[in-house]
This record gives C-alpha cells, structure tokens and sequence, in this order.
C-alpha cells in the first residue's frame, strides 16, 4: 500500500537550533516529492519539488533532500517565524493514473 | 492574480442540507483538485479534474460529487450533510498534474451538526 510517513509529529526548537524533519515513502512509481509549508487556518503553501535520489533544493533557511526511501527537510538557524506545519506529498503512478499521497505533517514550533 | 479561491471560508449546516463549495482558479491550470483534512489524517484526495470536462474519484468520493464548470472553476457538492463530514475543505489547481506542485486556497471549514 502507498503510504508517507512523516516524523515527528511535533519539534519545539530553540531560535538558531537547527533540525531535520523526515518523510519515509512507500510508493510505486513514484513521479515527484513534494514539501508543503501550512499556517494555521491556511492552505498549504509549495516549498520544493524533488524528483530523483540524490536532489537536494535550497531556500533561505531549508534546505530538502531526497533518498530512494526518505526526504529530509533541513532547517538551519531557524526563526520564529519558520513556525508552522511542514507537509510532505509524493505523486504516484498507479495503473497508468497518477494520485497525490500526502503525509499527516510535523508542526513546528521555533521560541524566541 | 488572486491564485485560488474559495467560497464560503466558513459554514455550519444540519444533518440533511445540501450545499455547494466554489473554487476558482486565475493562474490558467489544467488541474483541479478538492481535498478534506482532518487531524491526525493528512489532506485526503476526494474527486479531482485531470482536464476541464473531466472528473475522476480521489480516495475518498462518497457523498460528494463535482462539477468542472469551465478551465477556471470546480466545485463540490454535499448533497445530503452528515457528521462525518465534518472538515476543512481545500481546493489546489496544477498547471499539468504530471508531475507538478500544487496551489491551494484558503480552506473551506465545514460543520454539520
């Protein structure tokens, strides 16, 4: 079964204490991964597209990798207001149609 | 360009009533999509529009139906509200689908008591 699995749920960190965030996949045919940053009462908003293992995209302060099994969303010195929920997507491609798999997102919490 | 947009942000209906979610994009996609989150479950697909005249079920279509009107708008219909169905409702738009990331509007938050 397709599945994305995202961890941890929660991170509290200090400003300026980097971290990684994890999204492990289990997907066949898997077209692109995608990472999504959600304020609350908002629609998720489009970071980065990874396509192939090995793909790294940076901006500002993330930084997103990809692996044949996992992507990591990297946050460097971060600030307060890089709080939010960060959502991990893959697209699939299933019997020759195509279905997006979102992650149930890791909140964030950056204190001053 | 106002992206995607939804109508209403915000709405309460009884056990029964029927409704209709609008969205409406201005970026020219070919794509559109209606979601449902809820906690702990992730945005989950429930119809999507692949190109303007065609419609195909996400993972999660009971009880709803949809309607691509023209390139611009897709709308979704509760035609008789339950609990279950309970939700923060989001529209995205793709400009291919293949692959692409996705723009999404503000939310529609539904309670049917």
């Amino acid at each position: 079964e397709d599945q994305v699995t995202q961890s941890p749920e929660a991170l509290r960190l200090q400003e300026g204490e980097s971290s990684s965030l994890n999204c492990s996949y289990t997907v066949s045919g898997l077209r692109g991964l995608f990472w999504y940053r959600q304020d609350p009462g908002k629609g998720p908003e489009f970071l980065f597209t990874l396509y192939s293992a090995g793909e790294e995209k940076e901006k500002e302060r993330l930084k997103a990798t990809l692996t044949k099994k996992e992507s990591f969303l990297h946050i460097t010195a971060p600030k307060p207001e890089d709080s939010a929920t960060y959502l991990c997507a893959v697209q699939a491609t299933t019997s020759g149609t195509y279905k997006y798999i979102f992650g149930t997102g890791t909140r964030l919490k950056v204190l001053a | 360009n106002a992206g995607v947009t939804q109508t209403p942000k915000f709405q309460v209906l009884k056990t029964g009533q029927s409704m209709t979610l609008q969205c409406a994009q201005d970026m020219n996609h070919n794509s559109m999509y209606w979601y449902r989150q809820d906690p702990g479950m992730g945005l989950r697909l429930i119809y999507y529009s692949a190109s303007e005249g065609t419609t195909d079920k996400g993972e999660v279509p009971n009880g709803y139906n949809v309607s691509r009107l023209n390139k611009r708008e897709f709308s979704l219909r509760l035609e008789s509200a339950a609990p279950s169905q309970t939700s923060v409702y989001f529209c995205a738009s793709t400009e291919t689908g293949d692959p692409d990331e996705q723009y999404f509007g503000p939310g529609t938050r539904l309670t049917v008591t």
